[in-house]
């Protein structure tokens, strides 16, 4: 089955330090991968995606995230995090056939002044 | 402006009676979804329609259903709420099912927020 796992819940992070969130999944092919993030009170905007080719995705707002194949990851980072990145992250597998995004539990970031 | 557009964005109802929460996009998207939002869970498919009059369930389609009479619109309906139907209800739409993993995404409303006591 499908799944995606990100096993931190709340991470925080002080002003201008790197960030890292995880995320692994399972798919039995080759996987369509998003990040999504959640401002507080809003909708999902996407951040980025990755289909094939490059496995260092850029996305918007600074962010990237690498798919590593050997680890089933695809993890997302920012080298210096802003107050305005705390939201809620997250990571998803998309199913092309049925257009289903199949989410893990996110993971909350709080930026420290 | 492409977008989605849920209403209402906050609901508090009392078990058992019927609501209506509706879902409506104005980039002719075929393919549309509703996902609910529960802490440490993340968001699950509810239901999803790939084109006009054609919906399937998705991973938690109890106690709700939907309609697609038209392309734009995506009416989530809940029958009997129950509180555990207390969530945040996100709809999402794209051109096809495929297109969202290739050159668009998945837009998504800016969400409901339904209180079911």
């Amino acid at each position: 089955a499908q799944s995606v796992t990100q096993p931190d819940i709340h991470i925080t992070v002080s002003e201008g330090a790197s960030l890292e969130l995880r995320c692994n999944y399972s798919y039995g092919a080759t996987p369509y991968l998003f990040w999504y993030v959640q401002s507080p009170g809003q909708g999902l905007q996407l951040l980025l995606k990755y289909f094939s080719g490059d496995t260092l995705v850029q996305g918007i707002k600074g962010f990237e995230a690498e798919f590593k194949r050997s680890q089933s990851s695809f993890n997302l980072r920012k080298p210096s995090v802003h107050w305005s990145d705390a939201a809620e992250y997250f990571c998803a597998v998309g199913n092309n056939r049925l257009g289903k995004l199949i989410f893990g539990q996110g993971t909350e970031l709080s930026v420290k002044p | 402006e492409a977008q989605v557009t849920q209403n209402p964005r906050y609901l508090i109802t009392v078990t058992g009676k019927k609501l209506t929460v509706t879902c409506s996009q104005n980039m002719n998207h075929e393919y549309m979804s509703w996902y609910r939002q529960d802490p440490g869970l993340g968001l699950r498919q509810i239901y999803y329609s790939m084109n006009v009059e054609v919906t399937d369930k998705g991973d938690v389609p109890e106690g709700y259903k939907v309609s697609r009479k038209e392309k734009r619109n995506f009416p989530l309906i809940l029958e009997s709420p129950s509180p555990n139907q207390t969530s945040l209800y996100f709809c999402a739409s794209s051109l096809s099912p495929d297109s969202m993993f290739m050159n668009t995404e998945a837009f998504f409303g800016q969400g409901t927020r339904l209180t079911v006591v």
